[in-house]
């Protein structure tokens, strides 16, 4: 019962280089989100998908992009990494879109310098 | 603009009494309240909810209660363990707005032995 897998779970990153934070889930969940915590601001939502080729934009969706190619799969790109974006980034599945009770993966703590 | 508040980050509670944990919210839209539990190095986890038409919610050592004229909610454990020891994360979301959580700064809470 694998839940949500996020990989990696560290991640260093120079200033201006990209990469893509990989999230799945084996629970055939319609409803995937991507979150970032940080020190004092709780967890903000970036960007959030409903289903397989549907995304939208969070409250922090800036310098991010994702994709939903399959209902398993829901990876966060950061096109070009800048020192704003260190942080912990989580990502959460539900099994539709009004259930609130979201399954959380372990976290990646995503570096840039 | 923080619409759900945790103003207290952090709380200390010997083992075997009760550990109250307080939110407060601004947005009269919101219709569903959730708090997670989150241990170092994992993503949250969910704990217990409750819907704006009720005032109470009742799990084990954990109950939750509601107030919506002062738009404040609570956790209560008793009595707390120190496997308890967690940052607790106090959300809620509106049918209005896509069930979307919006998440508060979180409590730290310690239970000492």
């Amino acid at each position: 019962n694998a839940g949500v897998t996020q990989t990696p779970k560290f991640q260093v990153l120079k200033t201006g280089q990209s990469m893509t934070l990989q999230c799945a889930q084996d629970m055939n969940h319609e409803y995937m989100s991507w979150y970032r915590q940080d020190p004092g601001m709780g967890l903000r939502l970036i960007h959030y998908s409903v289903g397989a080729g549907i995304t939208d934009q969070g409250e922090v969706p800036n310098g991010y992009n994702v994709s939903r190619s399959t209902t398993e799969d829901f990876p966060l790109r950061l096109l070009s990494a800048a020192p704003s974006q260190t942080s912990v980034y989580f990502c959460a599945s539900t099994e539709w879109e009004g259930s609130a009770e979201a399954f959380f993966g372990q976290g990646t703590r995503l570096t840039v310098v | 603009d923080q619409q759900v508040k945790q103003n207290s980050p952090s709380l200390s509670v010997q083992e075997g009494r009760i550990s109250i944990l307080n939110c407060d919210y601004t947005n009269s839209m919101f219709d569903y309240f959730l708090w997670y539990k989150k241990y170092p190095a994992e993503g949250p986890t969910f704990l217990i909810s409750i819907s704006s038409i009720k005032d109470k919610n009742e799990d084990g050592r954990f109950t939750v209660f509601l107030n919506k004229s002062a738009k404040h909610l609570s956790l209560h454990i008793v009595p707390s363990q120190p496997g308890d020891s967690a940052v607790y994360f106090c959300a809620a979301s509106a049918k209005s707005s896509g069930d979307k959580l919006t998440f508060g700064t979180g409590t730290r809470l310690a239970v000492r032995p």
